[in-house]
């Protein structure tokens, strides 16, 4: 079974800025699994913010930079906001017809 | 805009069927896959299903396969997911969601669009 890697939880300065990561428990991620970003506040639907290791999506501010870094794909935000504190998952393709999402990091601004 | 609805959530009894529902509008429906993705409260998000845009092809994660079927009506622009025998570990928000296609049209394997979710509540 295919299990995706994040950090559970990460901090951050205002004006800072951070990387999140996302790897395979077995095995580097590439560009080819496709990974895409997602960002939760609590209560709220996800906010998608990157695909295809490093596309923004519609309205994503340029802050959110998408990448690989070593056998992870990585999240960085660059000049962090307080309302940047959210719940932030990858997600990978692993197959034909088979997505799976890492565990979350839980990102606070202080 | 697209717009994608859920409903269908509710408390439910153990071993019950229940089908949730998601309305979409704002894009063309019968041309792009859609998926349904989870969230037990408290935990992370969960891909739990997928459809081929014609319904074609249907792909599930292993913790629900054999108990739930996706399925769509492109007629009325609704996906749906019916679940067969309810547990207490279906206890979940869940989301419906469209395949993310490129500036070309190329599918690219990610979610673009988000319903914000219906509650499903397994309990005696």
């Amino acid at each position: 079974q295919t299990v995706v890697t994040q950090e559970p939880s990460f901090s951050v300065s205002p004006g800072g800025t951070v990387t999140l990561t996302c790897g395979l428990s077995s095995g580097s991620v590439s560009s080819s699994y496709y990974p895409s970003w997602y960002q939760q506040t609590p209560g709220q639907a996800p906010r998608t913010l990157i695909y295809s290791t490093n596309t923004r999506s519609s309205g994503v501010p340029d802050r959110f930079s998408g990448s690989i870094l070593g056998n992870k794909a990585a999240l960085t935000i660059t000049g962090a906001q307080a309302d940047d504190e959210s719940d932030y998952y990858c997600m990978l393709y692993i197959d034909t017809g088979i997505w799976v999402f890492g565990g979350g990091t839980k990102l606070t601004v202080l | 805009q697209v717009q994608l609805v859920e409903s269908g959530g509710g408390v439910v009894q153990p071993g019950v069927s229940l089908r949730l529902s998601c309305a979409a509008s704002g894009f063309s429906f019968s041309t792009y896959g859609m998926h349904w993705v989870r969230q037990a409260p408290g935990k992370g998000l969960e891909w739990v299903a997928i459809i081929w845009y014609d319904g074609s092809k249907k792909y599930y994660a292993d913790s629900v396969k054999g108990r739930l079927t996706i399925s769509r009506d492109n007629s009325k622009n609704t996906l749906y997911l019916h679940f067969n025998s309810l547990r207490g570990e279906d206890t979940a928000v869940y989301y419906c969601a469209k395949d993310g296609v490129d500036m070309t049209g190329t599918w690219k394997y990610y979610f673009d669009s988000w319903g914000q979710g219906t509650l499903v509540t397994v309990s005696s």
